[in-house]
């Protein structure tokens, strides 16, 4: 079945460490985004790519990066240059307009301890 | 500037109870409205939304939009316990079709 697959589930960290979350997805979708969801303030999106070696900033990219060498992977690292990387980080794609909607994996809920 | 604002932010009914949940937005460019749940993960795809009158409906849910009030609807009816979860909607955002613009969301509590 395709979809998109996020690793860990769960990840804690020590301050002033770099973490990179995985996201894989196998259904042949060129947009890929990276959102962050913490309570009371929706989805903030964080980096956007809409194609192989090409990618954006989202509203809150500060203290993070992400690389896209593969169609299938974009891949996020929240550097200790994040101020508040607590959160529930969600990646998405789609493989046209965004108006026909996004596949969203189940998520990494990022700790910092 | 794009917005999406949801109401209410948070609602408690009774199983069986029906519901409202509003979605008002202002796109320039405005294309679709999407309707998604979230349970506890990831959120999963209800209802895409292009012309105003039409209504979109699975099982005991349903969604409307009105173009001219630019707002939409979703309307739960004979709810379960498992309707409980945070309803988002989103637009996609004006000059940029691939990223979408989300509402806060609607946290939905149904106790049996």
């Amino acid at each position: 079945d395709g979809g998109i697959t996020q690793s860990p589930k769960y990840l804690f960290r020590k301050e002033g460490q770099n973490v990179t979350l995985s996201c894989e997805q196998n259904l042949n979708h060129d947009a890929m985004y990276w959102y962050r969801q913490d309570p009371g303030q929706g989805l903030r999106l964080i980096y956007y790519s809409q194609i192989v070696n090409d990618f954006q900033k989202g509203d809150i990219a500060e203290g993070y990066s992400v690389s896209r060498e593969k169609k299938e992977s974009f891949p996020l690292t929240v550097t200790s240059a994040q101020k508040n990387p607590t959160a529930f980080y969600l990646c998405a794609s789609t493989g046209r307009e965004a108006d026909y909607g996004y596949t969203f994996g189940s998520g990494t809920r990022l700790t910092v301890v | 500037e794009d917005k999406v604002v949801q109401s209410p932010l948070s609602l408690v009914v009774h199983e069986g109870d029906t519901v409202t949940l509003n979605c008002s937005y202002e796109v320039t460019n405005f294309r679709s409205l999407l309707w998604y749940k979230q349970e506890k993960k990831a959120p999963t795809f209800l209802f895409m939304l292009t012309s105003s009158g039409i209504e979109k409906k699975s099982g005991r849910l349903s969604s409307i939009l009105d173009k001219k009030e630019l707002f939409s609807i979703l309307n739960i009816t004979a709810t379960q316990t498992g309707d409980s979860a945070v309803y988002l909607c989103a637009a996609p955002r004006t000059g940029n079709n691939r990223k979408l613009i989300w509402g806060l969301g609607t946290s939905l509590g149904v106790n049996p």
